[in-house]
């Protein structure tokens, strides 16, 4: 079985800084894969970024970067620069080569960017 | 423009009725995915399907039903089994269902038991 937790109900951060969401999972598996997905208050889920578990080097999308530790069991979201418009809740996801490709989610963590 | 559409947004239900949310993608997307999200909560997988004419349960299956008999739709019927389906329905789709593919998310349906 796969867990995702995501200790960080709610976090602030001021309007340009940067804000690291913590997100650490838990599998058997050799070959899996991490995401990241954004919820805005509208319901729309938006993939983000992608982690695969035999990536040597970090993702990166524009202002968004994951820190990938495989021997923590982390993959944690950076956002630099942070806009008003990343306010929003977010979820770490992951799948695996033994889940059957189901992705499972953590609980999420409500970002509210501050002007 | 490519993309998910769920409807109804908004539907309320008396208890003991059964209720079809519709899912219908244009994207020629195989595989597709009906996701259930509580307040304060993260989604959880209610049924998937890989290709026409198949579907697997996931892991809260129990008083929900599915058919997949065409390729871009793939509707969820909330029987009058499950105990709580007060909750926000969320269809997704991703190309193959391949281990690295990001899901594509439909904008919601909010199903009320009154």
């Amino acid at each position: 079985a796969q867990k995702i937790t995501q200790t960080q109900p709610g976090m602030f951060v001021q309007e340009k800084e940067a804000v690291t969401l913590d997100c650490t999972y838990d599998t058997s598996d050799q070959s899996y894969g991490l995401f990241w997905y954004k919820q805005p208050s509208s319901g729309e889920m938006i993939f983000l970024i992608y982690q695969g578990s035999y990536d040597e080097q970090n993702a990166t999308e524009g202002r968004y970067s994951l820190n990938f530790q495989k021997a923590r069991k982390s993959a944690n979201l950076v956002i630099s620069a942070s806009q008003l418009g990343d306010s929003a809740m977010y979820f770490c996801a992951m799948t695996s080569s033994g889940s059957a490709r189901q992705l499972t989610f953590g609980s999420g963590t409500q970002l509210t960017v501050l002007p | 423009d490519g993309g998910i559409t769920q409807s109804p947004k908004y539907l309320f239900r008396k208890e003991g009725q059964n209720v079809t949310l519709s899912c219908e993608q244009n994207l020629n997307h195989d595989a597709m995915y009906w996701y259930r999200q509580d307040p304060g909560q993260g989604l959880r997988l209610i049924y998937y399907s890989q290709i026409v004419n198949d579907f697997q349960k996931g892991d809260i299956a129990e008083g929900y039903s599915v058919s997949r008999e065409k390729k871009e739709s793939f509707p969820l019927t909330v029987t009058s089994a499950q105990k709580n389906p007060t909750a926000f329905y969320l269809c997704a789709s991703s190309i193959e269902g391949r281990l690295s593919e990001e899901l594509f998310f439909g904008e919601g349906s909010r199903l009320t038991v009154l």
